[in-house]
């Protein structure tokens, strides 16, 4: 099975911070991997698909890149609304497989 | 309006069985791969299995491969996950969720969960 492996696993930033979130896979996933966000108690949502495509009305501050194994996620300027946990998941082979998630706190 | 809609959660004594349900409207059910995941309290996600839109093939974790069997009835909008030999680290709230496409790939929608809780 692919492993994804995500950092920070929590950090603490403030409105208008820049937040960079690392994802690294096991193995060769070229560019299937895609960005959730979680709020508490919701469901996820799709932020980031094939790795840097933004999602149908995702905002523009939030963004990812990277393929093969390495692969990160930004948000520009942080929003009282990002405060959450996101994770990586890819989708290159069976089982999909989630990273561990980054819970992103105010700080 | 898309919805998602599980049922079939609650508490069960381990190695026992359990089957839930998801009843989907709002969306051409058949058109769809469809997932479940996953979230045990306080963790992460975890992609459990997923079916393609024909049913042709289905995936799981390796966790539950061999006592988890996904299914779906496409006349119903209905899909299934039927779970055997039950542990306490079953214990989740279980989605059903929408992929974007017909193969397994990323998901676009989720229903609010169901709850299974395995103790004895």
């Amino acid at each position: 099975d692919i492993q994804m492996t995500q950092s920070p696993s929590s950090l603490s930033a403030s409105v208008g911070d820049r937040v960079i979130i690392t994802c690294q896979a096991s193995q060769d996933i070229r560019k299937y991997l895609n960005w959730y966000q979680q709020k508490p108690g919701k469901a996820p949502k799709l932020l980031i698909y094939d790795a840097s495509n933004l999602e149908t009305g995702v905002p523009s501050r939030f963004t990812g890149g990277g393929s093969g194994t390495d692969f990160t996620f930004n948000i520009t300027s942080l929003q009282p609304e990002d405060f959450a946990t996101y994770y990586c998941q890819q989708y290159h082979d069976l089982p999909l497989t989630f990273g561990g998630g980054s819970k992103v706190e105010t700080k | 309006e898309e919805q998602l809609v599980e049922s079939g959660g609650g508490l069960i004594q381990p190695g026992r069985s359990l089957r839930l349900s998801c009843t989907v409207s709002g969306f051409t059910f058949g058109d769809y791969a469809m997932h479940w995941v996953r979230q045990a309290p306080g963790k992460g996600l975890e992609w459990v299995s997923g079916i393609t839109s024909d049913g042709g093939i289905q995936g799981y974790a390796d966790s539950v491969q061999g006592r988890f069997i996904i299914s779906r009835d496409n006349a119903k909008n209905s899909l299934f996950l039927q779970m055997s030999g039950l542990r306490a680290e079953d214990t989740a709230l279980y989605y059903c969720a929408r992929d974007v496409s017909v193969r397994i790939t990323m998901i676009v929608g989720w229903g609010q969960g169901t709850l299974v809780t395995v103790s004895s």
